[in-house]
């Protein structure tokens, strides 16, 4: 089965620095995707950016962007000039490319940015 | 705004009862999923809709139901309410199910709160 690990239960940033928050994985499948989701205090999940396992290249979305290691299983964030809008909960989640559409996610981590 | 609604906001209830969350998928969308955020389990999967089918389960409990009307809004039911099952419960959908990617949009959750 697979799992998302999140280490970093919280992390705190200063507006207008950068701060990478870390996720790693295990599975046994070759194709699959990754994503990073946020929840602001609304609760509501937000999409941040989504990686595909067979693309090399690192996903970014403006301030947003990723460190895919498939080899080891690792998929990091990396929010510059962070903004206190981005203060959150960051989950990193997985879903399989040829399995059920599920999303397994992990445990997350509050990011907390400082004026 | 996801498109995606979800009724009630809220909803509190005693031990013993049965309570039935409802979701609407964005227009167009045919696969429904449902997801659980409680302090104790994380963010986890309980099951997936496609078409007014089931698709697939996750660790949904037993006292735990779904369907998929013809209109392709969707109904959790929990029954025999225990105070572990106050969480915020997800719905989320899609256009479609299984490969190619298809992104889930999450709707902005049920709290349940079991006194």
């Amino acid at each position: 089965a697979q799992t998302v690990t999140q280490s970093q239960p919280e992390m705190s940033v200063q507006e207008a620095e950068t701060v990478t928050l870390s996720c790693t994985y295990d599975t046994s499948e070759s194709d699959y995707y990754l994503f990073w989701y946020k929840q602001p205090p609304s609760r509501q999940m937000i999409l941040v950016i989504r990686q595909e396992a067979y693309k090399q290249q690192n996903a970014t979305e403006n301030r947003f962007s990723v460190n895919f290691q498939k080899a080891a299983k690792s998929f990091s964030l990396k929010i510059s000039d962070s903004q206190l809008g981005d203060a959150a909960m960051y989950f990193c989640a997985y879903r399989s490319a040829r399995g059920t559409d599920k999303l397994i996610f992990g445990t997350g981590t509050r990011l907390q940015v400082f004026p | 705004d996801s498109g995606v609604t979800q009724t009630p906001k809220h909803l509190i209830t005693a031990t013993g009862q049965r309570v039935t969350l409802r979701c609407s998928p964005r227009s167009g969308d045919l696969s429904v999923y449902w997801y659980q955020q409680s302090l104790d389990q994380g963010l986890q999967f309980l099951i997936q809709y496609y078409n007014g089918e089931e698709r697939a389960k996750g660790n949904i409990l037993e006292r735990f139901s779904a369907q998929q009307f013809p209109d392709l809004h969707s109904e959790l039911n929990l029954s025999s309410l225990e105070l572990g099952d106050s969480a915020l419960y997800f719905c989320a959908s899609s256009v479609t199910s299984g490969p190619p990617y298809n992104e889930q949009f999450f709707g902005p959750g049920t709290r349940l709160t079991v006194l």
